[in-house]
């Protein structure tokens, strides 16, 4: 595993407040990763970042961003929480070893419900 | 664009029985990496394997085993005498070898171990 940790694991917020999500990881890997979670989808990318302040659009990005100041940190927020954005959302890191891709570990989840 | 699908949406078995997930897969590149996640009622995402494009060889893993088929585009998962700690969802993901390195996954398969 790579040492990933997210925060807050559980939070609650109301409609049209921001809100940002935080990854952590101890083993320096280059890519970083935001998923999230629905019954019926799977996961799907948000966002991702090939390294500092590197990031780019995932397959459902409307009403996030994400910002990374540090390679052991990648930040996910949403401006304006809205209720279709209650989700469980994963991070998960990645080191590309010499051209080719690696594998890709996640963190535990934080589950975030927006009323 | 690459897809996965996973059409088994749940499945049940009596403990002690063999079990297959199927996972069937759309790309058009030639080089890709395909990947089994297990996701138990705990809720982390815990990676099983990685099988890139040019390695059609079975795996086996103790009472896991793994079929891959590109002339079918088919990454077949069997789990043999299944366990009740076997009961979880389980995701199939493709990533192509683009330079992005992102994972598309199927919508998973939950699979409910009966004692």
């Amino acid at each position: 595993d790579a040492g990933i940790t997210q925060s807050p694991r559980h939070k609650v917020t109301e409609t049209g407040t921001p809100v940002t999500l935080r990854c952590h990881q101890t083993e320096n890997h280059r890519y970083m990763y935001w998923y999230r979670q629905d019954p019926g989808h799977g996961l799907r990318l948000i966002h991702y970042s090939y390294g500092v302040k590197d990031t780019d659009k995932g397959e459902v990005s409307d009403g996030y961003s994400v910002s990374r100041s540090k390679t052991e940190d990648f930040l996910l927020t949403l401006e304006s929480a809205t209720s279709s954005q209650t989700s469980v959302y994963f991070c998960a890191t990645m080191t590309v070893d010499r051209g080719f891709t690696d594998t890709q570990y996640f963190g535990p989840g934080t589950r975030l419900t927006v009323l | 664009a690459q897809k996965v699908t996973q059409a088994q949406t749940e499945i049940s078995v009596v403990e002690k029985e063999d079990v297959t997930l199927d996972c069937v897969y759309e790309t058009r590149d030639t080089t890709y990496y395909l990947f089994w996640y297990k996701q138990p009622p705990s809720g982390e995402l815990v990676f099983l394997i990685r099988r890139n494009s040019f390695d059609e060889q079975n795996e086996i893993s103790g009472r896991y085993s793994w079929n891959f088929q590109k002339s079918t585009s088919s990454f077949n998962f069997t789990i043999t005498a299944s366990q009740v700690v076997d009961s979880a969802v389980y995701f199939c993901a493709l990533s192509e070898y683009v330079g992005n390195e992102k994972l598309t996954f199927g919508t998973g398969t939950r699979l409910t171990i009966i004692p």
